[in-house]
């Protein structure tokens, strides 16, 4: 399949290990923020959304945190297996009438065995 | 089916040619959304759809890139004249509509390379 992010930062970590992937977003009226995982050859897959009016929401085996004082999303991983391995994205909406997301330059995750 | 289905996969053709892509969205997901991706960066924004009404059409790059969803469910891109810089992979999304913002849901896309 194609090859996402050959330039990308990556982040390589250990299986069991946590992971921490960060993004700094553009716009200060965004309300609302998606983390997206992308594997080669695929879709961006859907992982966890949060909204402005929330600081941390959490999933299964995931975590967002969200600081608007200075624009800062991160996207925790907990004991990251080696199926983790992709291209990470954040997004964010500016404009709810408009509906469209804005990406970010995206980070690969490798997971090291 | 049980996520975006796009065709085709892969596109092929010649510069000036006509291309028509296809996205199916999920089933009762009423808006949708289709999105232009480069290689090593996120997609970028095209177009919108709510039902069959186009909401927003500010991120087609110029009058040869069209898109119609006449029905409310089945979507077709359409570029004419095609240059080589439309080459890129061409991504359909779908989400439920409602209050505030919703996840968008991504199909894996339609390579369109242009000779």
């Amino acid at each position: 399949g194609e090859s996402v992010g050959l330039h990308l930062p990556t982040l390589s970590v250990q299986e069991g290990d946590n992971s921490i992937i960060n993004c700094a977003y553009s716009n200060s009226a965004s309300d609302y923020f998606i983390w997206y995982k992308q594997e080669s050859g695929k879709g961006p897959q859907f992982i966890i959304d949060i909204r402005s009016n929330m600081d941390k929401r959490q999933g299964q085996r995931v975590t967002v945190l969200l600081n608007k004082t200075v624009k800062h999303l991160s996207l925790q991983i907990a004991a990251t297996q080696p199926g983790d391995s992709a291209v990470y994205f954040c997004a964010e909406n500016w404009d709810t009438g408009r509906r469209a997301l804005t990406f970010g330059s995206g980070t690969r995750l490798q997971v090291q065995p | 089916g049980a996520g975006v289905s796009q065709s085709p996969r892969y596109k092929v053709t010649k510069r000036g040619q006509d291309v028509a892509l296809r996205c199916d969205p999920i089933s009762g997901h009423v808006s949708l959304y289709w999105y232009r991706q480069a290689l090593g960066q996120g997609p970028e924004f095209l177009t919108y759809f709510n039902y069959e009404a186009q909401q927003d059409k500010s991120g087609l790059p110029n009058d040869r890139f069209s898109a119609e969803r006449p029905e409310g469910s089945i979507s077709t891109l359409t570029i004419q004249r095609t240059e080589q810089r439309d080459s890129a992979m061409y991504r359909c999304a779908s989400s439920l509509e409602g209050g505030g913002n919703q996840p968008q849901h991504f199909g894996d896309g339609t390579r369109l390379s242009i000779l």
